[in-house]
């Protein structure tokens, strides 16, 4: 098992241009999750997912959209990249949304915009 | 307000030297859940350990310790005999148990750890 992919690694964007980040995992997971990693802040959830085809906003969820057309893939997009964005995402799932249930992290994305 | 604060921002020990990670944490629920995770160099997120809030027993495996007081609110941390290996930025989080926050994690801001060889 592959656990939790994330693509690309490593993003350089130009203020106004548009992404989309890929994570996929191969858990049968329900729930998947976009964090964004800032110097000093830990992780902050941005958006969520409870299943194929249902999405929510998390904590930061500003500037970014996402979509899960099918379960093992989340996306998150920048429609208009910003400075602001510059930081390292990360994608998690979960079997369920239960408290107890244990995140699986993806290797990140490092996204720098200028 | 922080619902996770891990005060030290950063540590640095000497190799074989104990280390304590703290991690204080708030909640008004009964049922949560508390996490670390290990970050190293390479920056990938590894799942370290879970925690009920019903179970007060500390927990060991290997050189590692976690020590739980719900009276004190905190879930700290132990390194024993600290390795270089072990430099990384180690992260606590809460998950509560109801509510609109179910299954939702809370991180703390994280603790650099460099340990010298």
């Amino acid at each position: 098992n592959a656990g939790v992919t994330q693509t690309p690694k490593f993003r350089v964007l130009k203020t106004g241009q548009s992404m989309t980040l890929l994570c996929a995992q191969d858990m049968n997971h329900e729930y998947m999750y976009w964090y964004r990693q800032d110097p000093g802040m830990g992780l902050r959830l941005i958006h969520y997912s409870v299943g194929e085809g249902t999405t929510a906003k998390g904590e930061v969820p500003d500037g970014y959209n996402v979509s899960r057309l099918k379960k093992q893939n989340f996306l998150l997009g920048l429609e208009s990249a910003a400075p602001s964005q510059t930081s390292v995402y990360f994608c998690a799932s979960s079997y369920s949304s239960l408290a107890q249930e244990t995140q699986y992290f993806g290797p990140g994305t490092r996204l720098l915009v200028l | 307000a922080q619902k996770v604060t891990q005060a030290q921002t950063e540590i640095s020990v000497v190799e074989k030297e104990d280390v304590t990670l703290d991690c204080v944490y708030e909640t008004r629920d009964t049922t949560y859940y508390l996490f670390w995770y290990k970050q190293p160099p390479s920056g990938e997120l590894v799942f370290l350990i879970r925690r009920n809030s019903f179970d007060e027993q500390n927990e060991i495996s290997g050189r590692y310790s976690w020590n739980f007081q719900k009276s004190t609110s905190s879930f700290n941390f132990t390194i024993t005999a600290s390795q270089v290996v072990d430099s990384a930025v180690y992260f606590c989080a809460l998950s509560e148990g109801r509510g609109s926050t179910l299954g939702r994690l809370y991180f703390g801001r994280g603790t650099q750890l460099t340990v010298w060889p």
